[in-house]
């Protein structure tokens, strides 16, 4: 089946030790976008790629990156977590239309020691 | 700008109840509205869509009507089981931007 795959499920790092979280999609859509998720709160847009065209939002925090290197993968980087980036991050793809709806990965649950 | 409001939560309700989770919505085009469902420790999962006035979505016995005279999009199901114990959130989508509400815990008890 085609699905948005994210990698790990869980990950704990460090305050202050950079970390990398991975997304991977099967199903060939053009938009690609990385959520956070604190508490069962609704998900807060980070940045989103439209192919190649990086989109970030006015608010995410400087600490966050993403890199897009082909269709398929997506990656977010924390380059300095700090205590308040201890969320679920979940990444979804969309096709170009503009009202389509998103498919979501399964998240990874970050923790920071 | 955009907004989503669902009915606040925790809702808890007994196996074979009847649900309904209120969502009304303010928008400045012509959105698609969803319904997302999220199990404990896991993503989002589109639950059903609408994507014009009149319109009703439906699937796993859940169902939602787009009412474009009252912006609503209001979550139904005839008889809950306790597997349908998740959170749920009320979307739109509009010009390729995506607003969600604030999402409702449904607990089913047997």
């Amino acid at each position: 089946d085609a699905m948005v795959i994210q990698n790990p499920r869980y990950q704990v790092t460090q305050f202050g030790k950079p970390v990398t979280l991975s997304c991977s999609q099967t199903l060939n859509h053009n938009v690609m976008y990385w959520y956070q998720q604190k508490s069962s709160q609704a998900p807060k847009l980070l940045f989103h790629y439209y192919d190649k065209d990086f989109n970030n939002e006015a608010d995410t925090p400087d600490n966050f990156q993403s890199r897009r290197p082909n269709t398929s993968f997506c990656f977010l980087d924390i380059r300095s977590p700090g205590l308040g980036d201890a969320a679920m991050y979940l990444c979804a793809t969309s096709p170009a239309g503009s009202n389509q709806p998103q498919h979501f990965g399964d998240g990874t649950r970050l923790s920071i020691l | 700008g955009d907004s989503v409001t669902q009915m606040e939560g925790p809702v808890t309700l007994s196996e074979e109840a009847f649900l309904t989770i209120n969502c009304t919505y303010t928008a400045t085009g012509y959105p698609s509205l969803f319904w997302y469902v999220q199990y404990p420790g896991e993503g989002l999962q589109l639950l059903l869509k609408a994507t014009k006035a009149d319109d009703k979505g439906s699937n796993k016995g859940f169902e939602a009507t787009y009412r474009k005279e009252t912006t609503s999009f209001h979550l139904e199901k005839g008889s809950v089981q306790v597997s349908d114990s998740a959170v749920y959130f009320c979307a739109l989508r509009d010009a390729g931007k995506s607003t969600f509400g604030d999402g409702t815990t449904l607990t089913v008890k047997p």
